[in-house]
C-alpha cells in the first residue's frame, strides 16, 4: 500500500543534541511537508519541498534544517538552536493541484 | 491571506447526537476546504474536501459539510454521534497552488 512512513514514532533526546526525524513517500508525491503540532495550537509549518533538490522555509523554520535528496525522502533535523524542541511532528506529502495532504502518524520527540 | 477560525476548541455531545463543528474561513479567492481528523498519537486522516464541485460534501464515516460562500463558513456535521468519533478535528483551508491553512482543532468527546 502506498503511505507515508516516519520514524521513529517516539524519540527523547538530551537537550544540546541533534536529531533527525525520517520521513518517506512511496505515493510518487512531488510536494513534501513538515509540520509542528503543539496542544491548542493547530499544524505549523516548518519546512516544505516542492521539487527534489528544493526545499523553502515555513512559518516556524528557526532551528530546523531539512534535506531533499530523493523524491521519496525529506528529512527533517531538529538542531540544538530550538530553544523549545518538544513536540510532535508530523511529515506529509500532496499530488498536485489538489492542496488535499497524505499524512504519516506522526514522530513525538521528548527533550529531557 | 487566508485563515481558519474553529470556533470551542472543545465539543462535547452525547452518543446519538447530533455532532456540529463550526469552522469560518477568509479567502481572497474561491477556496479549496478541508476537514480532517486525527486519533491521539497518530497523523491526520481526510474526512472530506470542497474544491467548487456541490455545496454539501460528504465525507467517510457519516460525515459531511455545507460550503457557505455568503457566511464562509464549512462547518462539519454528522448526524447521531458514534464513541468512535472522539477525535481532534481540523478545518483547513488553501487556495491554488498555495500553502494550506490548519484551524487550531476541535476536540470531540462523545459521552454514553
Amino acid at each position: 500500500d502506498g503511505g507515508i512512513t516516519q520514524s521513529p514514532k517516539y524519540l527523547f533526546r538530551k537537550e544540546g543534541q541533534n536529531v533527525t526525524l525520517s520521513c518517506e513517500q512511496n505515493l510518487n508525491h512531488d510536494a513534501m511537508y513538515w509540520y509542528r503540532q503543539d496542544p491548542g495550537q493547530g499544524l505549523r509549518l516548518i519546512y516544505y519541498s516542492q521539487i527534489v533538490n528544493d526545499f523553502q522555509k515555513g512559518d516556524i523554520a528557526e532551528g530546523y534544517s531539512v534535506s531533499r535528496e530523493k523524491k521519496e525522502s525529506f528529512p527533517l533535523t531538529v538542531t540544538s538552536a530550538q530553544k523549545n524542541p518538544t513536540a510532535f511532528y508530523l511529515c506529509a506529502s500532496t499530488p498536485p493541484e489538489t492542496g488535499e495532504l497524505f499524512f504519516g502518524e506522526g514522530s513525538r520527540l521528548t527533550v529531557l | 491571506a487566508q485563515s481558519v477560525t474553529q470556533l470551542g476548541s472543545h465539543v462535547s455531545v452525547s452518543e446519538g447526537a447530533l455532532v456540529l463543528l463550526r469552522c469560518n474561513y477568509s479567502s481572497s479567492v474561491p477556496p479549496y476546504l478541508f476537514w480532517y481528523v486525527q486519533y491521539p498519537n497518530q497523523g491526520l486522516q481526510l474526512l472530506l474536501k470542497y474544491t467548487s464541485a456541490a455545496t454539501l460534501v460528504k465525507g467517510i464515516n457519516g460525515f459531511e459539510a455545507e460550503f457557505k460562500k455568503s457566511e464562509t463558513s464549512f462547518h462539519l456535521t454528522k448526524p447521531s454521534a458514534h464513541m468512535s468519533d472522539a477525535a481532534e478535528y481540523f478545518c483547513a483551508v488553501t487556495e491554488h497552488n498555495q500553502k494550506v491553512t490548519f484551524g487550531t482543532g476541535t476536540k470531540l468527546q462523545v459521552i454514553p
